[in-house]
């Protein structure tokens, strides 16, 4: 079974400038979940979906932040325009629906990909 | 509010020492999951273990234990004879389960641990 996958691995860009993030989750798993871990600091969530509606968005942090996951498929991070605080390693997570059983709160992440916006 | 604190920032030991990671939390929260996470060099976040809040119960696996203490609001992992492999970063972290969605990690800081040969 493939496991989380996101691309690109690392993106450089300048300030003003727009990145897209994709990610694309284990196959069959509703929930996926977006986090970032800015330098030195602990990995943050972002925002949840539950197949292609947003369950919660409360960690984004402003409106140049915008997630999308057309079709409940993968889904796509788009930063627009990107200032130099969005510097990070942005995390993608999926995991099952199968009722509140434990194994729907493990979270399986992908390798992230690094936003360095100089 | 969650809040996951990993104390040591770095560890250094030098191979087949034990060495132990450290993980407080605060909740108000009664039911909840705990994990720890360890990321090699290639970065992926891989899953080591979920706990539940009504089970502390330790658990070992092969040279990775765990102990849980809901009276410290500690959950510590310990690697016995560590090796150059488990050179990585630990996360731990934690969840509530107690809502109508599965919710969101809240993570402590990490700590990096480096195994000499």
């Amino acid at each position: 079974e493939a496991g989380v996958t996101q691309f690109p691995s690392h993106s450089v860009i300048e300030k003003g400038q727009t990145v897209t993030l994709r990610c694309d989750p284990i196959s069959g798993h509703d929930n996926l979940y977006w986090y970032r871990r800015v330098m030195g600091k602990e990995i943050k969530f972002l925002l949840h979906f539950v197949k292609e509606s947003k369950q919660d968005e409360s960690g984004m942090p402003n409106n140049r932040f915008l997630a999308e996951r057309t079709g409940g498929t993968y889904s796509t991070l788009k930063v627009q325009p990107a200032e130099l605080e969005d510097s990070g390693v942005y995390f993608c997570a999926s995991s099952q629906d199968i009722g509140h059983s434990p194994k729907s709160y493990e979270q399986y992440f992908g390798p992230g990909t690094r936003l360095t916006v100089t | 509010a969650q809040k996951v604190t990993q104390a040591q920032t770095e560890i250094s030991v030098v191979e087949k020492e034990d060495v132990t990671l450290d993980c407080v939390y605060e909740t108000r929260d009664t039911t909840y999951y705990l994990f720890w996470y360890k990321q090699p060099p290639s970065g992926e976040l891989v899953f080591l273990i979920r706990r539940n809040s009504f089970d502390e119960q330790n658990e070992i696996s092969g040279r990775y234990s765990w102990n849980f203490q809901k009276s410290t609001s500690s959950f510590n992992f310990t690697i016995t004879a560590s090796q150059v492999v488990d050179s990585a970063v630990y996360f731990c972290a934690l969840i509530y389960a107690g809502g109508t969605s599965y919710g969101k990690l809240t993570f402590g800081q990490g700590t990096i641990l480096t195994v000499h040969p």
